[in-house]
C-alpha cells in the first residue's frame, strides 16, 4: 500500500504524559499537513510543512504541540504534557508539489492516530 | 475561504440517487467548490471540485448554479459503502498553502 500511514493508529496515555505520532506521507509528495479532529466535527488544520519547513502553523497548535519533518520526508507530532482536551483523531495528508499558478492538488489523507488522555 | 452550510444528516435508499445540498453564497469569484468524504474511522477522501461548470468523474457529479451560491454533490447510484460524512469545501486554490476548513458536514446514511 502506497497511502499515507500513521502509526500508532490508537494511543492510550495518563494526563501529563508526553506523546508522539508518526506520519509517512506518499513518496515526492513534498506538503504535509496535520490535522485535528474531535468527536462529530470535521478535521481542523493544524499545521503544514513544504519539504522540511514548517509553513503555517494554526492557532490550535499551543506551545504544548510541536512538529517536525527533518528530511523532508516523515513527520512527527509530538503533545508534551497532554490534557484530557487533547483527545482527538489526529489526521495527515500530504500532496505533490503545486504547479504555477496555484493548480489544485487533492490531498491525500491517512487513517488516523486516535488519541485518549485518561 | 467562503463559509458554506450542509445539512447535518440525510437518508439514502441503496440503489438510488443521492442529493447532497451545500449553499455558498457569499462564495467570489476565483473560489472553486470541493467535495471529500469521511467513511467511518478513515481519513477525508476526495471526491469532485468545480468552478463553474457541471463536473463528473468516476465517483459523483458536481451541478453549480449558475449564480455559484449553491451547489449538489450527486451520487448516482448509492451503495452501503457510500455512507459516509461529506463535507463541501469552498476555497481559492493554492491560497494560504492549500490547507483545507471543513465544516460540519453531512452524514449521509445508505439503507438497504
Amino acid at each position: 500500500d502506497t497511502g499515507v500511514s500513521q502509526n500508532p493508529r490508537h494511543k492510550i496515555t495518563k494526563r501529563g504524559q508526553n506523546v508522539t505520532f508518526r506520519c509517512d506521507p506518499i513518496s515526492e509528495h513534498n506538503r504535509l499537513y496535520w490535522y485535528r479532529q474531535t468527536l462529530g466535527q470535521g478535521p481542523e488544520f493544524l499545521t503544514y510543512f513544504q519539504n522540511e519547513a514548517q509553513l503555517e502553523k494554526s492557532r490550535l497548535l499551543s506551545d504544548r504541540f510541536s512538529a517536525e519533518r527533518p528530511k523532508g520526508s516523515f513527520s512527527t507530532l509530538e503533545i508534551q504534557r497532554t490534557e484530557q482536551g487533547d483527545s482527538a483523531m489526529y489526521l495527515c495528508a500530504s500532496r505533490p508539489p503545486g504547479l504555477a499558478g496555484g493548480i489544485f492538488y487533492e490531498q491525500y489523507f491517512g487513517p488516523g492516530t486516535r488519541l485518549t488522555v485518561t | 475561504d467562503a463559509k458554506t452550510t450542509q445539512p447535518p444528516s440525510m437518508d439514502c435508499a441503496e440503489g438510488r440517487a443521492a442529493n447532497l445540498p451545500c449553499n455558498h453564497s457569499t462564495i467570489s469569484g476565483n473560489e472553486y467548490v470541493y467535495w471529500y468524504r469521511q467513511i467511518h474511522s478513515q481519513g477525508p477522501q476526495y471526491i469532485i471540485h468545480g468552478l463553474k461548470n457541471n463536473e463528473t468523474n468516476e465517483m459523483a457529479s458536481l451541478i453549480i448554479t449558475e449564480d455559484r451560491k449553491s451547489s449538489t454533490l450527486i451520487l448516482p447510484h448509492a451503495t452501503l459503502r457510500d455512507t459516509a460524512v461529506y463535507y463541501c469545501i469552498v476555497r481559492v486554490p493554492g491560497n494560504a498553502g492549500n490547507m483545507l476548513t471543513f465544516g460540519g458536514g453531512t452524514r449521509l446514511m445508505v439503507k438497504p
